[in-house]
């Protein structure tokens, strides 16, 4: 198992700002995940914050507006850039261990841009 | 990533009732996954069948999973006010990468 710690867990920002999200995993892991919850949807995928390069965006994410950092492979950090209150969300960040085992997450980072 | 379907969307029952809860996804998986999440909080994983898997028992919980028609169930039996919460089915096809659906928020009612 892995005992994810993401920081902040809430936070109110004004529109144009930016927000760095933290998640530390208290042991190593290969995959790590960012997700956004848009209020009463599901989970939709970020990126793959790959350790030493940069991260793999899916459709609709772009590097610009969430840059992610991945130091080591027990820390990755998300960035929203010049937020609006479309991104109001919450944001998760997960790992796995293998494409066959379950995924872990932290507890989430509620975001509120106004 | 296509989003996994799942029904109903919001169920509500008292408590002693059983809950089950459908996902349909549209491509062939390795496995499918079941979580929970209370309150917009983080994820829990609850259970995990495999695709050469048709069941799977966990305390109160029983998944079953037919490949053939793509779909997978949750069963929650004796369910009680702590199970209120979302459930989320999520699967994994080639790579990594898990898809959820859309979940079902459960509310059950003492």
């Amino acid at each position: 198992s892995a005992v994810i710690s993401q920081k902040p867990s809430r936070d109110i920002c004004q529109r144009g700002t930016s927000l760095t999200i933290q998640c530390q995993v208290d042991s190593q892991v290969t995959m790590m995940f960012w997700y956004r919850q848009q209020p009463g949807q599901s989970l939709t995928l970020i990126a793959t914050a790959n350790q030493g390069s940069e991260a793999t965006y899916e459709s609709g994410f772009v590097i610009d507006k969430f840059p992610i950092s991945r130091p080591n492979l027990t820390f990755s950090t998300l960035t929203v850039s010049n937020m609006s209150p479309e991104d109001s969300s919450i944001y998760l960040c997960s790992v796995r261990t293998g494409g066959n085992t379950e995924a872990f997450f932290g507890q989430g980072t509620r975001l509120t841009v106004v | 990533s296509q989003q996994g379907e799942e029904d109903p969307q919001a169920l509500s029952i008292q408590e002693g009732e059983n809950a089950t809860m459908n996902c349909s996804y549209k491509t062939s998986i390795n496995n499918l996954q079941w979580y929970r999440q209370n309150s917009g909080r983080g994820l829990v994983h609850l259970i995990l069948i495999r695709s050469n898997e048709r069941e799977k028992h966990s305390g109160r919980l029983r998944v079953t999973l037919d490949t053939s028609k793509k779909s997978s169930s949750l069963l929650i039996t004796a369910s009680r006010a702590a199970d209120t919460a979302s459930y989320f089915c999520a699967y994994n096809n080639a790579g990594n990468m898990l898809t959820f659906g859309g979940g079902t928020r459960l509310m059950v009612k003492p």
